[in-house]
């Protein structure tokens, strides 16, 4: 299976702040990687497909880069909305993996 | 209004089993491919298991695969998860989520259900 590592685990950041999350995969996804934002209890929303494809409706301050092995996710002016868990996700392969997950918490 | 609804969920003593099902609308069914993730408490997502549109191609994790079995009705637009020989290490939230078209990407997903196997 492919491993996916996210860094750092946790992130203090005030509003304002430009917050840059990082996923490296075990081995190249090319651009098959999304990012998910999860909020306690809730369910994960799809931001990012594609590394860098955006969702619908997904604020224009998200965005995310990279290929192979390396992708960042960008928030660039961290909102109060923010404040969450975010995800990377691999789907290179039928046998999806994920990121221990980045949780970005209020300074 | 794409809508993805679990039910099913509970206590459940270690090997025993347990049904989640997953009632889905506001979305052509049958033209996605569908999917169960889990969270076990304070931890990360994992995906579980995976079935195509047509129910052709089913794929499982490691660590459930020959006691989880996936499956889904069109005519009920419901998709299932029959989880036998429970442990301890399988409570978690379990998610039904649809994938986009033509990758395994979670676009929309349910609002969880609990799943805690305990003595």
């Amino acid at each position: 299976d492919i491993q996916m590592t996210q860094s750092p685990s946790t992130l203090s950041a005030s509003v304002g702040d430009r917050v840059t999350i990082t996923c490296r995969a075990s081995q190249s996804i090319s651009s098959w990687l999304a990012w998910y934002q999860q909020k306690p209890g809730k369910a994960p929303k799809l931001l990012i497909s594609k590394a860098s494809s955006l969702e619908s409706g997904v604020p224009s301050r998200f965005s995310g880069s990279g290929s192979g092995t390396e992708f960042t996710l960008t928030i660039s002016s961290l909102q109060p909305d923010d404040f969450a868990t975010y995800y990377c996700q691999q789907y290179n392969s039928y046998f999806v993996t994920f990121g221990g997950g980045t949780k970005v918490e209020i300074k | 209004e794409v809508q993805l609804v679990e039910s099913g969920g509970g206590l459940v003593k270690p090997g025993g089993s347990l049904r989640l099902s997953c009632a889905a609308s506001g979305f052509t069914f049958t033209s996605y491919s569908m999917n169960w993730v889990r969270q076990a408490p304070g931890k990360g997502l994992e995906w579980v298991s995976s079935i195509s549109s047509s129910s052709s191609y089913i794929y499982y994790a490691d660590s459930v695969r020959g006691r989880f079995t996936i499956s889904r009705d069109t005519a009920k637009n419901s998709l299932y998860l029959q989880m036998n020989s429970l442990r301890a290490d399988d409570t978690a939230v379990y998610y039904c989520a649809r994938a986009v078209a033509g990758a395994t990407v979670f676009d929309y997903w349910g609002q969880g259900g609990l799943v805690t196997v305990s003595s």
